[in-house]
């Protein structure tokens, strides 16, 4: 089956704006979606598509993709925005699904 | 309002069996997919199977295939997980969630049910 790779941990000051990649083979065919999850909680859809926020998702949160890459930027960062997050993407394989390794995101 | 509601927290002993539940409300059950996902402590997301309540065609992750088996009643829009003799390594927090497809032929799973917390320990 596919892989998709993330950085571990990325940190971004309040109100600053950060990106998170998503990379492998099946980003070149399939959009990745995208989900927060916070300590304790249920993941959360926070981006869907070409770049589509489920209601309540606040616009400060923006999906983009290029070749093998998929990226969440999160501009001006709020507190609490300091979460996991991971991304997710219908695999090429015989597997209908590819989940990212995730990134925690730390808000200075 | 769709919502995915999860049975409650287990604690079972090795070699124990349990079928943990989602039950569904809102939409119409046997027209969408539901999905397993496994958290292990501390680490990432998994997704460990799908069914379809409506033929109750399944499909494993091939790291779950035998290890589980996912089920759906559809007279009570419920789905289950289920393991026939538990290991310590069972234990993690599971989620069922919706998947859906996007018009670009994407994935993705658009509500969640809360988790269920299962702890296997002698």
């Amino acid at each position: 089956s596919s892989e998709l790779t993330q950085d571990p941990a990325v940190s971004v000051a309040l109100g600053q704006t950060v990106r998170i990649t998503c990379q492998g083979d099946s980003l070149r065919s399939y959009y990745a979606s995208w989900y927060q999850q916070k300590p304790g909680q249920a993941p959360v859809l926070v981006i869907q598509g070409k770049n589509n926020r489920p209601s309540g998702i606040p616009d400060r949160f923006s999906g983009s993709s290029s070749g093998n890459t998929a990226s969440l930027t999160i501009t001006g960062a709020q507190a609490e925005d300091e979460a996991d997050y991971y991304c997710l993407s219908r695999d090429t394989s015989d597997n209908p699904y590819v989940f990212g390794t995730g990134t925690k995101v730390t808000v200075l | 309002e769709v919502q995915l509601v999860q049975s409650g927290a287990e604690v079972k002993k090795p070699g124990e069996s349990l079928k943990i539940s989602c039950e569904t409300s809102g939409y119409r059950f046997t027209t969408y997919w539901i999905v397993w996902v496994r958290q292990m402590p501390g680490k990432g997301l998994e997704w460990m199977g799908i069914i379809h309540p409506g033929d109750s065609k399944t499909i494993y992750s091939p790291s779950f295939q035998g290890q589980v088996t996912i089920s759906a009643d559809k007279s009570i829009s419920t789905a289950y997980l289920q393991w026939s003799s538990l290991k310590a390594s069972d234990t993690a927090m599971y989620y069922c969630a919706r998947p859906r497809e996007g018009i670009y032929g994407d994935y993705y799973f658009d509500h969640w049910g809360q988790g269920t917390l299962v702890t296997v320990s002698s």
